[in-house]
């Protein structure tokens, strides 16, 4: 079945450093969706890309979507402490419709 | 607040004993989903409703598990005879229709967290 996967699973960074996390899946997708969870916290929803190629910022945070729309990566710049969470990537199932596969999360620690 | 609200937050039972678990989804919001999160894993999709119809059931998901969503407003997710494998954070997330019924953004609840002994 399809799968979605992140890499890394953990990520410690030192504030004011750069890191990317990656998503792939197994299948293309039609879209995909980010998402952030404090510790301790729900899911909150960051962003929704659909088309190839596509790139999109959040001040910090630069989204990308790749051209065969089978990954994706996030990569946030001059890291601070209220990034701390775990990133969630999710694409909706290609067998089944309403079903969202999230992947198992990139838990990003951050060092002052 | 008009946000998605779950109860109980925290729910403790003894194996074998039936839970049940309310969502309330935000209320112009027709989907609704279930999910369930273990201590580093991502939501594990359990089933989607579009109004009151139930669309789509994990194969995963054991006959234990049963969900109901009357009316097209609030949803209630049962779980019969629980095992220690159960214990768990139970999710509710809901959204609206993106264009064309494309998928939009989830907004989740915050949980019940089911503890098995």
């Amino acid at each position: 079945g399809q799968q979605v996967m992140q890499i890394p699973q953990y990520q410690h960074v030192q504030e004011g450093e750069d890191f990317t996390t990656y998503c792939n899946s197994s299948t293309t997708l039609s879209n995909i969706q980010w998402y952030k969870q404090r510790p301790g916290g729900h899911p909150v929803f960051l962003i929704q890309l659909v088309k190839s190629g596509e790139v999109k910022k959040q001040k910090r945070l630069t989204f990308q979507f790749g051209e065969a729309k089978k990954n994706s990566s996030l990569h946030i710049t001059a890291t601070q402490t209220t990034d701390v969470g775990t990133y969630f990537c999710a694409g909706p199932s290609t067998d089944s419709w309403g079903k969202f596969q999230f992947g198992a999360g990139t838990q990003v620690v951050v060092t002052p | 607040d008009t946000g998605v609200s779950q109860d109980p937050r925290h729910k403790i039972t003894k194996r074998g004993q039936n839970v049940t678990f309310r969502c309330d989804p935000i209320s112009e919001h027709n989907r609704l989903y279930w999910y369930r999160q273990t201590l580093g894993q991502g939501p594990e999709f359990l089933t989607y409703f579009q109004n009151e119809a139930q669309l789509e059931k994990s194969r995963l998901l054991s006959d234990r598990f049963s969900a109901e969503r009357p009316k097209g407003s609030f949803s209630t997710l049962e779980i019969q005879r629980t095992e220690q494998g159960d214990s768990a954070m139970y999710l509710c997330a809901s959204s609206f229709p993106g264009l064309a019924g494309d998928y939009n953004e989830q907004f989740f609840g915050p949980g019940t967290r089911l503890t098995v002994l």
